[in-house]
């Protein structure tokens, strides 16, 4: 079974530049996560996607921050623009549905630093 | 606001050792607790908790939930070099259902 895959695996930006980043969770699951883990910190949810909607995106700076699952499958996180302190490993994580279990699959992550 | 501590939040023993590592969390409307392992930067599934003192148990892992006191711990035996790595503690509500994570414990098994 393919794991969940992320790109970039590593992306260097100068602040106020914009960066995206792509997540294909494993096959036929439904729910979709992105976190941000800055070093030293636990992983912080950013949003929630059940199938192509939002299900929680309160911890989300949504001034700078905006994420899509179009078709329910692919997900896409940008960031625009990065400030410094969005430097930090970001997390895309799926499991096959939210309400039968809560055990994540956790993708490989892409490390952003922003100078 | 929800609350999942672990301590400490680094160890260093020697092979051999036992470890326990410890998380305590103060949520509203729990409804499991999860333990993973984090190895450079994908958490791996160790444990999933959900009922009190029932211990689920892997190879040389264990953990055991006690809802009363609101904590869980991973025992750790025979530690390897291999188990060098960051055990992250998460807690699930039912509302949302996302995993809250604690700052996790980073462990060092030296030879």
């Amino acid at each position: 079974e393919a794991g969940v895959a992320q790109s970039p695996r590593y992306k260097i930006i100068e602040k106020r530049q914009s960066v995206a980043f792509w997540c294909n969770p494993i096959s036929g699951h439904a729910t979709l996560y992105w976190y941000q883990q800055i070093l030293g910190q636990g992983p912080k949810l950013l949003i929630q996607f059940q199938n192509n909607g939002v299900v929680d995106d309160s911890q989300l700076p949504k001034d700078r921050f905006s994420a899509e699952r179009l078709k329910g499958v692919d997900s896409t996180l940008k960031i625009q623009p990065a400030k410094l302190e969005d430097s930090a490993v970001y997390l895309c994580a799926s499991s096959l549905n939210r309400d039968r279990g809560e055990k994540l699959f956790f993708g490989s992550g892409t490390q952003l630093s922003v100078l | 606001e929800d609350k999942v501590v672990q301590s400490p939040l680094s160890l260093v023993v020697h092979e051999g050792d036992t470890v326990t590592l410890n998380c305590s969390y103060e949520v509203t409307n729990f409804r499991s607790l999860l333990w993973y392992k984090q190895e450079k930067k994908a958490p791996t599934f160790l444990f999933m908790l959900t009922s009190s003192g029932i211990e689920k148990k892997s190879g040389r892992l264990s953990s055991i939930l006690d809802k009363k006191e609101l904590f869980s711990i991973l025992n750790i035996t025979a530690t390897q070099t291999g188990d060098s790595a960051i055990y992250l503690c998460a807690v699930v509500t039912n509302s949302g259902y996302a995993l809250n994570f604690g700052k996790g414990t980073s462990l060092l098994v030296t030879p």
